[in-house]
């Protein structure tokens, strides 16, 4: 069965420093992955996805996120850090018939300290 | 663009009574999906629908849960009898047909007391 793992629940980051969330996946073929971003008491907003070819993709806000194969990992990237990054961060996996049954992982919530 | 509408934002209700959950997706998508988020569980389909009709329910926990779409244009997540246990925050989204993206809405954030 699918699933994703985010290893850190929290990471607290200094304002302007670099920031990597971690996320693994278990799946058996070419995974369908995402990262959400969820901010206290709203949705969830896609930041970015990856379906194929460059495994280096772009999202909002300045996010970026890397597919490493060998790794089963999708990792999520931002140089510097804004207060207003902070929010809860999810990484999910597309399963099913047209990918479009997310499996998501717990979370990691992001702190930005002054 | 208008965004999934969902309704109501906040309900707090007794033990044993009817909740239903409303939502409204984007026009012009054609696949609904219900989640649900607990401190416990984290984020967990219960449902999804592909053209109004519904393709996986596996998620639905029991038979107290129960969702219907009765057009393109809404779809209703009812639980009867409601359960302390049902509190959490329960997420409608939709997707076009590419299932590219989906889109979620702002959540109805259910206390069942």
């Amino acid at each position: 069965a699918q699933s994703v793992t985010q290893p850190d629940i929290h990471i607290t980051v200094s304002e302007g420093a670099s920031l990597e969330l971690r996320c693994n996946y278990s799946y058996g073929a070419t995974p369908y992955l995402f990262w959400y971003v969820q901010s206290p008491g709203q949705g969830l907003q896609l930041l970015l996805k990856y379906f194929s070819g460059d495994t280096l993709v772009q999202g909002i806000k300045g996010f970026e996120a890397e597919f490493k194969r060998s790794q089963s990992s999708f990792n999520l990237r931002k140089p510097s850090v804004h207060w207003s990054d902070a929010a809860e961060y999810f990484c999910a996996v597309g399963a099913g018939t047209g990918f479009q049954k997310l499996v998501f992982g717990t979370g990691t919530r992001l702190l930005v300290s002054p | 663009d208008a965004g999934v509408i969902q309704s109501p934002r906040h309900e707090v209700t007794e033990m044993g009574q009817e909740v239903t959950l409303r939502c409204k997706p984007i026009s012009g998508h054609n696949s609904l999906f219900w989640y649900r988020q607990t401190m416990m569980r984290g984020l967990e389909l219960l449902i999804y629908f592909n053209n109004n009709v519904p393709i996986d329910d596996s998620g639905m926990p029991e038979d107290r849960f129960s969702a219907k779409m009765p057009n393109a244009s809404f779809s209703t997540l009812k639980i009867q009898p409601s359960e302390p246990r049902d509190s959490a925050v329960y997420f409608c989204a939709s997707s076009d047909s590419s299932g590219n993206t989906i889109y979620f809405g702002e959540g109805s954030w259910l206390t069942v007391v």
